[in-house]
Parts: C-alpha cells; sequence; structure tokens
C-alpha cells in the first residue's frame, strides 16, 4: 500500500544552519504529496505541497521539490530559525487511496541560538 | 473564520470506561477525518467521511472504536471499554474534499486536538 517513510529525528541544529528532513514515499500512480508542521501547543498546519512530479512547492523558506525518479520529497530551508523548531510531517494522498492521507512519523526539529 | 475545533481539549478516564470525543469541521468542508497520535509517533489514520458516502473505517484498530458523522456536520469518536494503550491525541481535520473543483487535494485543516488519558 501507500506509504510515507521520513527521516528519524530529533534533529537540532543551529540558528542559521541547512535543514533537510529526508522524505522518501510509495505509492502507485501520482500522488500530491505535502510537508505539515505542528508547532509546540498547536494543531497541525500545513507548509507546502506539491501536486505533480517535478513541482516545488515553498512557504516560509521552506522547499521541498516533487521527484518522482527517486519517489522522493525532501524538505529543505537555507538557514533556519529558533522559531522553526517544530514538529515536521511529510504525507501523501491520491485518488487511489480514497483521498485518504498518510502521514510519516515526524520529525522533530530543534534550534537552538 | 472558525477552524475546526474539538471537545474536550483534555479527557482522563478510568480503565474500561467509554469516552466520546467531538469534533466540529470548518463550515462546508464534505471531508472529515480522525486520527490519532501516540506520545512520539505519527499520526494513525482512523476514518475517513466524505459527504453522504460510506466511511472508510480501515484505520479503526478494534470493535471498540466507533465514529458518526451527521450530513457534513459534527463528528463523534467513541471509544468504548478504555484501554490504556488507547492513551493518545486524537486529531480531527476536515477539508473542502475531492469534488471542490478548485483542486483534486485539499489541504486538511486540523483541530487542536483531543488527549485522551486512560488510568
Amino acid at each position: 500500500g501507500d506509504s510515507v517513510t521520513q527521516m528519524e529525528g530529533p534533529v537540532t541544529l543551529s540558528e542559521e544552519a541547512f535543514l533537510t528532513i529526508n522524505c522518501t514515499y510509495t505509492a502507485t500512480g501520482y500522488p500530491s504529496l505535502f510537508w505539515y508542521v505542528q508547532y509546540p501547543g498547536e494543531g497541525l498546519q500545513l507548509l507546502l505541497k506539491a501536486t505533480k512530479a517535478d513541482d516545488k512547492g515553498s512557504n516560509k523558506g521552506f522547499e521541498a521539490t516533487y521527484r518522482k525518479e527517486t519517489t522522493s520529497f525532501h524538505l529543505e530551508k537555507g538557514s533556519v530559525q529558533v522559531s522553526d523548531s517544530a514538529v515536521y510531517f511529510c504525507a501523501l494522498t491520491s485518488p487511489r487511496t480514497g483521498n485518504q492521507f498518510y502521514f510519516g512519523t515526524g520529525t522533530s526539529l530543534t534550534v537552538i541560538p | 473564520g472558525a477552524g475546526v475545533s474539538q471537545s474536550p481539549s483534555n479527557k482522563v478516564t478510568e480503565k474500561g470506561k467509554d469516552v466520546e470525543l467531538r469534533c466540529d469541521p470548518i463550515s462546508g468542508h464534505t471531508a472529515l477525518y480522525w486520527y490519532r497520535q501516540r506520545l512520539g509517533q505519527g499520526l494513525e489514520f482512523l476514518i475517513y467521511f466524505q459527504g453522504n458516502s460510506a466511511p472508510d473505517k480501515s484505520g479503526l484498530p478494534s470493535d471498540r472504536f466507533s465514529a458518526e458523522r451527521t450530513g457534513e456536520s459534527v463528528s463523534t469518536l467513541t471509544i468504548q471499554r478504555t484501554q490504556q494503550e488507547d492513551s493518545a491525541v486524537y486529531l480531527c481535520a476536515s477539508s473542502l474534499g475531492p469534488t471542490s473543483g478548485r483542486s483534486p487535494y485539499n489541504e486538511q485543516f486540523f483541530g487542536p486536538g483531543t488527549r485522551l488519558t486512560v488510568l
């Protein structure tokens, strides 16, 4: 079945460091891919998405490119801030899954000043 | 406008008791999802409602779990004879669903969750 495998954390970085959180997926057909973020004490919220191959989703300095050849959707940010400390979830959905969403296990990021 | 709301925010119960968790989706959202998030783990899909179609119950872990939704409004997740392993945060999300016409894969909006503790 469809699934998402996400880089395990926790990840600790210094402010202004480069961030990569790996995400790979298994799916039949052409899923849409998402990154959700959960800030401390808050609910999950959409960070960015890409709905077809080679699309790049971007928001708040974060980027992820839908790579069908490597079935990946890695999250990157060039210079992290303390306020980026959160848990990040990769997810996919497609009509073949009945529009059910599949989430990764989440990666906790802590950015220290 | 109002987002997805859930109640209660916290629930502590004794093993063997029944609990009901409520979700109020965003008005107009035809799709509603329930997830379970155990401490330090990812989201586990439980059930999905889409309009008036039969719900996708494939994620419910046992027959102690059930959920109802009236039309495109409030949903209730019921856990009967709670066990300690049911302790988790239960998240609800809603979306416009696949038939909105604007996008085939609409964003899910999550509620703040209900933290359930079974003693």
